[in-house]
């Protein structure tokens, strides 16, 4: 079973700073099988990154996926007051379907 | 465009269980997988399974096997999602959302609270 450990738990930054949240699988996983998603508060979560890079429909290109093997990252550039969130990664396992969140990071803007 | 509608918020007693819909519209119902994800109070996400629209087939989380049973009814375009058993740890919001490798779009979530 994949384990997803997200960091750091909370990111505390100003706006227009760059915010960059960490995702490290247990083992070599597959980028195509790596997203992102945000929840903000109130809200269901909604889809962000696909394929560890590929941005959803609608996203901004402030956001930005990188990453392979067991390390991924997710970069916010020029943050707003509106990206506060918890940004979660997620990973599909497809032998028997699965899906995995890691524990989530929570972005404060200042 | 896509649209995945539950149904209200549910308070069920411990050891009684909880059927909550989803009523996909804007796309082919039987083209895509659904999921079920649910919420626990200020916790993360957590995966309990998932449902082929078009074969009825299942995969569910170990942890919830024998507990959660996911149907759908091609003829409305729903999904359901059955929980047995419930117990105070199962109060959480419950979200179904479409896709099979990403999750593309989410339903507005179910609150299902468990409590005596």
């Amino acid at each position: 079973e994949i384990v997803l450990a997200q960091s750091p738990g909370t990111l505390s930054l100003s706006p227009g700073e760059r915010a960059t949240l960490s995702c490290r699988a247990s083992q070599s996983v597959s980028s195509t099988y790596l997203a992102w998603y945000q929840q903000k508060p109130g809200q269901a979560p909604r889809l962000l990154i696909y394929g560890a890079s590929s941005r959803a429909t609608g996203i901004p290109d402030r956001f930005s996926g990188s990453g392979s093997g067991a390390d991924f990252t997710l970069t916010i550039s020029r943050l707003e007051p509106e990206d506060v969130a918890v940004y979660y990664c997620q990973h599909y396992g497809n032998s028997p379907p699965e899906h995995t969140f890691g524990q989530g990071t929570k972005l404060e803007i200042k | 465009q896509v649209q995945l509608v539950q149904s209200g918020a549910e308070v069920k007693k411990p050891g009684a269980s909880v059927k909550v819909s989803c009523k996909a519209s804007g796309y082919t119902f039987t083209s895509d997988q659904m999921h079920w994800v649910r919420q626990a109070p200020g916790q993360g996400l957590e995966w309990m399974g998932i449902i082929n629209p078009s074969s009825g087939s299942t995969t569910y989380a170990q942890k919830l096997q024998g507990r959660v049973t996911m149907t759908r009814d091609t003829s409305t375009s729903t999904v359901y999602m059955v929980l047995n058993s419930l117990r105070s740890e199962d109060t959480a919001v419950y979200y179904c959302a479409k896709g099979l490798i990403v999750a593309v779009a989410w339903g507005q979530g179910t609150l299902v609270t468990v409590s005596s």
